[in-house]
C-alpha cells in the first residue's frame, strides 16, 4: 500500500467554524507532513511530525492546530480561518525526515467563506 | 529569496521527442533533490530522486542529472508521451534541515500528439 489518503477531500466553511483534516497512510512511515498550496504556486510546508513528535512549525498561525494522534494518522483543526486561508491542503508520508522521499496524499480543497 | 528556481513556467514538445525540464538552486546546503509530477486538483506525484554524491540517476524514460558547481539540475523525459502534459515541480532538501523540502515554482509540461 503506497497510498496517502486525505478527508474530506472538499471543504467549504465559515470563518467562525470549527473543522479538521485528516490524513492516514499505511505504509509504515515516521514522518507525517502539512503543505498549503495556492494557485500556481508551489506547495508551502506547514508542519513536519517525526515519529509522532511535532519537529518544524513554519510559523503557521494558531488558527491551524495539528495533531498526530498515531503514526499513522495526522489531523490539522482549523478555527477561525480567513478567506486568505483558502487552498489545497496537502498532507505527505515519508519514511523518515532524514532525506528520503516525501509521497503526497490527493489534498483537501478548502474554501474560508 | 527564492532558494529553488525554475526559470521556464512552460515547455512545448512533440510527441517522442525529448523533455528537458530546469532548475537552478542557490543553497549549497541542499544535498538531495527531487521532481514530481502535478495534474490538476491533485497532490504531488514521486518521480525521481538524487543524492548530491551522484550526478545522474535513471529510472525508465526519467533521468534526472545533477551538476553541483552549477547548482544546476535537470529532468530528461525521454520519449515525451502526451499523458507527461502536467506540472512538474523540482525540491530540494538538506540533511541539516530535516524534513523540510524547497520547491520550485513548476514548469507546465505540454506534450502534443
Amino acid at each position: 500500500d503506497t497510498e496517502v489518503t486525505q478527508t474530506p477531500k472538499h471543504l467549504v466553511m465559515g470563518m467562525t467554524n470549527k473543522k479538521s483534516l485528516k490524513c492516514e497512510q499505511h505504509m509504515g512511515h515516521r514522518a507525517m507532513y502539512w503543505y498549503k498550496q495556492k494557485a500556481k504556486k508551489p506547495p508551502e510546508l506547514m508542519f513536519v511530525y517525526s515519529y509522532e513528535k511535532l519537529s518544524i512549525n513554519e510559523s503557521v498561525p494558531s488558527r491551524f492546530s495539528p495533531e498526530c494522534p498515531n503514526s499513522s494518522l495526522l489531523n490539522l483543526h482549523l478555527h477561525a480561518l480567513q478567506p486568505e486561508d483558502s487552498a489545497l491542503y496537502l498532507c505527505a508520508s515519508s519514511q523518515s525526515s532524514r532525506r528520503t522521499e516525501q509521497f503526497f496524499g490527493p489534498g483537501t480543497r478548502l474554501t474560508v467563506l | 529569496d527564492q532558494q529553488v528556481k525554475q526559470n521556464s513556467p512552460s515547455l512545448s514538445v512533440q510527441e517522442g521527442r525529448i523533455s528537458i525540464l530546469n532548475c537552478d538552486y542557490t543553497n549549497s546546503m541542499f544535498d538531495y533533490f527531487l521532481w514530481y509530477k502535478k495534474y490538476p486538483a491533485e497532490g504531488p506525484t514521486f518521480l525521481i530522486s538524487i543524492s548530491s554524491i551522484k550526478d545522474k540517476n535513471e529510472d525508465g524514460r526519467f533521468t534526472v542529472f545533477l551538476n553541483k558547481s552549477a547548482k544546476h539540475l535537470s529532468l530528461h523525459i525521454v520519449p515525451s508521451q502526451p499523458g507527461d502534459s502536467a506540472v512538474y515541480f523540482c525540491a530540494a532538501g538538506s540533511s541539516s534541515n530535516t524534513g523540510k523540502l524547497i520547491f520550485g515554482q513548476g514548469t507546465t509540461l505540454q506534450v502534443k500528439p
